[in-house]
């Protein structure tokens, strides 16, 4: 049972434009929501949060958008770069568990085309 | 500054055997996290110690274990291993256990093949 899903599972963008990557989730117990970004031989890099009280949060050409009555969030980055090819997670979190346990999804593999 | 190291980088291994991997967190973090990442797959937590202790389990069988030492590095353990074991293994550090803001660093990875 995947309670978080990236439906999608690459996505093309031309340099200069925007990249919105999408997330689902199931449980209504998370309320911390996370994406990381992976490069090919390395582990997954922290790169946005937000916390579940909140609806939108921003971090230079990174924003994430959370709308909680429909379990979603997104990602936006404005204006993608060529170094922002890789593989992007969607990973959320339950205060209510006494572990730093993340639930990830599948992943999107983004790739910024010139 | 040293980042989440892992250690062999890669391996190989037969069908039954048993495999123990290591993780040393960033200095001066206390917890560790295990995350197996199948291929095509986002990582799906195993394990994670916090002061010596175990904080919470995943859903994996009881072929794998793991323990933390006093300066917090980290060994997981698999036995018997099986073919459906062969991935990428993950350990995470961070300063705390459980706290919903502490990000969570990852090292490179152990790449364990079952042949």
């Amino acid at each position: 049972d995947q309670q978080v899903k990236q439906n999608s599972p690459s996505l093309s963008v031309q340099e200069g434009r925007i990249s919105i990557l999408n997330c689902d989730y199931t449980n209504s117990m998370f309320d911390y929501f996370l994406w990381y970004k992976k490069y090919p031989a390395e582990g997954p890099t922290f790169l946005i949060s937000i916390s579940s009280i909140k609806d939108k949060n921003e971090d230079g050409r990174f924003t994430v958008f959370l709308n909680k009555s429909a379990k979603h969030l997104s990602l936006h980055i404005v204006p993608s770069q060529p170094g922002d090819s890789a593989v992007y997670f969607c990973a959320a979190r339950s205060g209510y568990s006494s572990a730093s346990k993340i639930i990830f999804g599948s992943g999107t593999r983004l790739s910024i085309r010139p | 500054d040293a980042g989440v190291t892992q250690s062999p980088t890669h391996l190989i291994k037969t069908r039954g055997q048993h495999v123990t991997l290591r993780c040393s967190p960033i200095s001066g973090h206390k917890s560790v996290s295990w995350y197996q990442q199948v291929l095509g797959q986002g990582p799906q937590f195993i394990f994670q110690y916090y002061e010596k202790e175990e904080r919470g389990r995943g859903n994996f069988p009881d072929r794998f274990s793991a323990r933390q030492f006093p300066n917090y590095s980290s060994e997981l353990n698999v036995n018997a291993l099986l073919l459906g074991d062969s991935a990428l293994y993950l350990c995470a550090s961070s300063p705390t256990s459980g706290s919903l803001s502490d990000t969570q660093y990852f090292g490179p990875g152990t790449r364990l093949t079952v042949l």
